[in-house]
């Protein structure tokens, strides 16, 4: 079956852009996870969704960052006003819920660069 | 101190060896522990699961955790060159959130 997707594959923007992500997952997955991957920082959580549950957002790393969930299934990360820091891979991840939480299946990833 | 170790090596080895790769942790309250693979500009792929402690063979990979020491492994038997990629340990408490390593860079030579 179809794996979890990512769009777009790469990004290039100029600092004080604003980016959004798309993310669309493995169909009947209940959970939904946002990572970042950097080279100084290596793969760190952003935030997550569950079901109707309130996002996760503890992983956010500032106020320029926020994501949506909508229908359940497909999600969007926003980043205002893009800093340089910002560039990184950005990682989707969906899983069943509960204890099959563990399997998380990563999309490929959208390669942002901040110029 | 990160919550999670690991080398970043790259750890050159040649064809047929046997391959170990370690991390090490310093939450207790870590449940569950995750080897995932990555391959150059690639998401990345779940190999293994270890619930608690104990061991766990699949083919040619082991899995072991030792939560005594907070210290688990990964053993890859008869490498391949296309086991060559990132080896990256992950671990989940109730939160359900990954925290990873930094990944272990493998080469197997030909």
């Amino acid at each position: 079956g179809a794996g979890v997707s990512q769009s777009p594959s790469n990004k290039v923007t100029e600092k004080g852009k604003d980016v959004e992500l798309r993310c669309d997952p493995i169909s009947g997955h209940t959970a939904l996870y946002w990572y970042r991957q950097s080279l100084g920082q290596g793969l760190e959580f952003l935030i997550y969704f569950q079901g109707n549950s309130a996002p996760d957002k503890s992983g956010l790393p500032s106020d320029r960052f926020s994501a949506e969930r909508t229908g359940g299934s497909v999600s969007t990360l926003t980043i205002q006003r893009t800093q340089q820091e910002d560039s990184a891979v950005y990682l989707c991840a969906s899983s069943d819920w509960g204890e099959s939480s563990y399997e998380q299946y990563f999309g490929p990833g959208t390669r942002l660069t901040v110029t | 101190q990160k919550e999670v170790e690991q080398d970043p090596g790259p750890l050159s080895v040649p064809e047929g060896a046997i391959v170990s790769l370690n991390c090490t942790y310093s939450n207790s309250a870590f449940q569950y522990f995750m080897w995932y693979r990555q391959y150059s500009r690639k998401g990345p792929e779940l190999l293994m699961y270890t619930y608690s402690s104990g061991n766990k063979e699949d083919g040619r990979f082991t899995a072991q955790v030792d939560k005594s020491s907070k210290y688990i492994s990964l053993f890859i038997r008869d490498s391949q060159p296309s086991d060559s990629a990132t080896y990256l340990c992950a671990m989940m408490d109730s939160s359900y959130k990954l925290i990873f390593g930094s990944g272990t860079r493998l080469l197997v030579r030909p």
